[in-house]
Parts: C-alpha cells; structure tokens; sequence
C-alpha cells in the first residue's frame, strides 16, 4: 500500500497563476483533509471532506477550492496564488469510526509563491 | 484563538535524559488527545493516544499523561535518543466532529 500519495512534491508560482496539488489514498477512508504548516502556526485545516461528494471548510479556507473526484482522490486549487500561501501543504485521510481518527499524512507539497 | 497551545517552540535534551513536551487546551469536551511526530522533508505520522477517560497511557518509551482539571497533557520520552529528534504535535480529537485541531508543535532536539 502506497498510503497517501501527493504530487508535485515542489512547486514555485508567480503571484496569479494557478494550480492543483493532488491527493490519493489507497486505505479506502471516507475522511480526507488539507491542511498547510507554517512556521509557529502548526497545522491548519484549509477544508475537509468527510466523504465522496461532501467538502467543507477548514480554518483557512480563503483563496483555495477543492474537489473530491471520488473515495480516493483529494485535490487542492489555488485559483490565483499570493505570497501568502507560500508553505507546506499536506494531505491527509482518515476514518473516524476507528479509535481517536488516526490521520495519515501524505509526504506534503512545499509551495512557494513569488 | 488558538485551542491547543504547545507554549515550548523548542526544546534541547541529552541522549538517555527524559524528554518532556507539554500541551495546554482550552476545550474541556475533546474525547482523544493526540501526539504525532515529524520528521524533515515527511508527514506527520502518529505516536500515541489517550482517551479523555483515562490519566496516563504508555508505549515503550513514550508515556502521555493527561491532568483534565488543568486542561493539560504531557508527553515523556524515556530514554531520550537521537533519532527522537523532530517536531512533535499535540492534538485533539472530538468524536462528534471530523475535525482534529492541532497544536503549533515543538521541536526536539536529542543530543548525543
């Protein structure tokens, strides 16, 4: 099981332009998450998704989209990027109904904003 | 404001000493509390958990202790090795949400 796998692992923007990071899991888990790790600010939830065809915000949802295609995939947009969203971006699934909701976290993406 | 506080950014322990990385929250109804490791250039990955029911949960070298009348959870590492060093998260989980709130996180560093 390759558990979850993200692309790209690097990305440089220019301000305005536009991407999607992509996320797969392979441990058929309802719960997917994004989340970006600044330095000081921890984890922070960008949106969730608690199953095919739900999505919901995080804490910092402004200035990102984002699409469950099906169970196993999880995508990002930055419709137009700003310095400010330069960071690791990680994504993660998850099954609530097991024990304390263990999250799996894909290797992140280091997005950086010019 | 932020519901899980890990008020040491960092923290600097001899190989073999106890590591000892704390974690305050502000939100008595949480059901699980959390920690993960990180590595470098990886995710997060989970360490170990304690239902907000019990006061102390071990795994080999890690214990989590929990003072719910304080809102404060504690991590020990005993012993201490090198390869302990990363960034460890606390976190908090309640069964209602799907949500886990994290806290900043504190940086280890196990010297040999």
């Amino acid at each position: 099981n390759a558990g979850v796998t993200q692309t790209p692992k690097f990305q440089v923007l220019k301000t305005g332009q536009s991407m999607t990071l992509q996320c797969a899991q392979d441990m058929n888990h309802n719960s997917m998450y994004w989340y970006r790790q600044d330095p000081g600010m921890g984890l922070r939830l960008i949106y969730y998704s608690a199953s095919e065809g739900t999505t919901d915000k995080g804490e910092v949802p402004n200035g990102y989209n984002v699409s469950r295609l099906n169970k196993r995939e999880f995508s990002l947009r930055l419709e137009s990027a700003a310095p400010s969203q330069t960071s690791v971006y990680f994504c993660a699934s998850s099954d609530p109904r097991e024990v304390h909701n263990e999250q799996f976290f894909g290797p992140g993406t280091r997005l950086t904003v010019l | 404001d932020q519901q899980v506080k890990q008020n040491s950014p960092s923290l600097s322990v001899q190989e073999g000493r106890i590591s000892i990385l704390n974690c305050d929250y502000t939100n008595s109804m949480f059901d699980y509390f959390l920690w993960y490791k990180k590595y470098p250039a990886e995710g997060p990955t989970f360490l170990i958990s304690i239902s907000s029911i019990k006061d102390k949960n071990e795994d080999g070298r890690f214990t989590v202790f929990l003072n719910k009348s304080a809102k404060h959870l504690s991590l020990h590492i005993v012993p201490s090795q090198p390869g302990d060093s990363a960034v460890y998260f606390c976190a908090t989980w309640k069964t209602s949400y799907d949500k886990v709130i994290f806290g900043p996180g504190t940086s280890l560093s196990v010297i040999p």
